[in-house]
């Protein structure tokens, strides 16, 4: 079992481009988190999919949008990009069983930096 | 969301025995209280989960009162490699819009 991949590993933009970083979950799980993690801060919610539907959302400006493909992999986007986007983007997977997730296990990450 | 408080740093010896605790007074009756633990430049990994009472698996314990407003994560003898981040999470169902605070730092000293 790969668990979760994400890629790539580290990528360098210029301020005002697009990203977009992708996420396999672990095999068996239907559902995707993506957080942003700072340098020294702990990671950030910034959406969660599932069914190929984004059902929450955190504190995030709508540059940030996301997809989910019905084989449960994900994307997340980042457009009109600035420096302070730079961050350990971090993807995490779970399943929903009963009326609750099961634990989330996170990827390596993709190391953004902005220039 | 309940919101979590523990403290910012730990330091500890190979050998000993940690315990950090974290305080969520505002827990709900359905959240979990779940701890992660995250090494520099890799993502979280998860360690244990919990709703109420203890819960030990092969790397923690986890010890939560009857009122659930506070829990506390035992790492039994320390060994460097657990120098980490440790962040404490109460969530529930979809929960994985998990609040992470800046977690504890623990530092094991040879």
């Amino acid at each position: 079992d790969a668990g979760v991949t994400q890629s790539p590993t580290h990528l360098i933009k210029t301020r005002g481009q697009q990203v977009t970083l992708r996420c396999s979950p672990k095999s068996g799980h239907d559902t995707v988190s993506w957080y942003q993690q700072a340098l020294g801060q702990g990671p950030q919610f910034i959406f969660q999919y599932y069914e190929e539907e984004e059902r929450q959302r955190g504190n995030f400006p709508d540059r940030f949008s996301g997809h989910q493909f019905p084989n449960y992999s994900s994307e997340l986007n980042v457009n009109a990009l600035l420096l302070g986007d730079s961050a350990l983007y971090l993807c995490a997977s779970s399943a929903i069983q009963g009326d609750r997730n099961t634990e989330a296990f996170f990827g390596q990450g993709t190391r953004l930096t902005v220039v | 969301l309940a919101k979590t408080t523990q403290p910012i740093s730990m330091d500890s010896y190979e050998g000993q025995e940690v315990n950090i605790t974290c305080s969520h007074n505002n827990i709900a009756t359905n959240d979990y209280i779940t701890w992660y633990q995250q090494f520099p430049s890799q993502g979280p990994r998860f360690i244990i989960q919990g709703y109420k009472t203890k819960v030990t698996n092969e790397v923690a314990s986890l010890f939560i009162p009857a009122d659930r407003k506070s829990s506390t994560l035992s790492l039994p003898r320390v060994s460097l490699s657990d120098t980490a981040v440790y962040y404490c999470l109460v969530g529930a169902l979809y929960g994985q819009n998990f609040v992470f605070g800046p977690g504890t730092r623990l530092s094991v000293l040879p």
